[in-house]
């Protein structure tokens, strides 16, 4: 699985849009890129997924260049609630059969602030 | 939908013994579901992949003989941390796919002392 860049942290005050950047410039083509997110001490969270189109669903919006070298995960009304760390993984992505495994990177924390 | 559980939320167990985890798919069955383990401070390591009717494979390093994984049926896998030692403390985590969808699901997490 192609390797993926995070800023370690980032801050944001609630209620603006949250903007998270994530490089995976060895991607291949037939790897899709997933964020997740992790509360503390509470299990990974599924965000959203995408190949090459802009995705968007009721908790973010992932854009991803045209190059598919990066991404960025939006999240349009941040609260305090969405204090978390925010991974980024790329993988092959299969409906049927196989084991595909996500590996974590370290992640982004972002602090949402009041 | 696609719910998993876990259970224990958390435990304390004394060392030398054994502790068993549980990992549920409450509303769909799950061929394969992924065990994580999570020290403070630290992103999740993948453990192993349990494939439900076989044999679990194993991440490098890490000791099948001490991280028991049995997954008998669709909805639930298990790990057996035997013969716990207080560096096994940690938080294990499991994670199932759904037949159709290409993202996981997560459980709670267990959070596992050792004393």
């Amino acid at each position: 699985d192609a390797k993926t860049t995070q800023p370690p942290s980032m801050d944001c005050a609630e209620g603006r849009a949250a903007n998270l950047p994530c490089n995976h410039s060895t991607i291949s083509g037939n790897e899709y890129v997933y964020w997740y997110r992790q509360i503390h001490s509470q299990g990974p969270q599924y965000i959203i997924h995408g190949l090459k189109n802009n995705e968007t669903n009721e908790m973010a919006s992932l854009i991803i260049t045209e190059d598919r070298k990066s991404s960025t995960l939006i999240l349009p009304h941040a609260t305090l609630r969405d204090t978390a760390v925010y991974y980024c993984i790329v993988r092959v992505a299969r409906t049927q059969g196989g084991s595909e495994k996500l590996v974590f990177g370290k992640g982004t924390k972002l602090t949402v602030n009041p | 939908g696609a719910v998993v559980s876990q259970h224990p939320s958390w435990v304390i167990c004394k060392s030398g013994t054994s502790v068993k985890i549980e990992c549920r798919s409450l509303d769909f069955q799950a061929t394969t579901m992924f065990w994580y383990r999570q020290f403070p401070k630290q992103s999740l390591m993948l453990m192993a992949t349990s494939n439900e009717g076989s044999k679990a494979t194993y991440e490098q390093g890490v000791e099948k003989d001490k991280f028991l994984i049995n997954h008998a049926s669709l909805t639930l896998s298990t790990l057996t941390v035997t013969s716990a030692h207080p560096e096994d403390s940690s938080f294990y985590i499991c994670s199932a796919r759904v037949a159709g969808r290409t993202e996981a699901f997560f459980g709670q997490g267990t959070r596992l002392t050792v004393v």
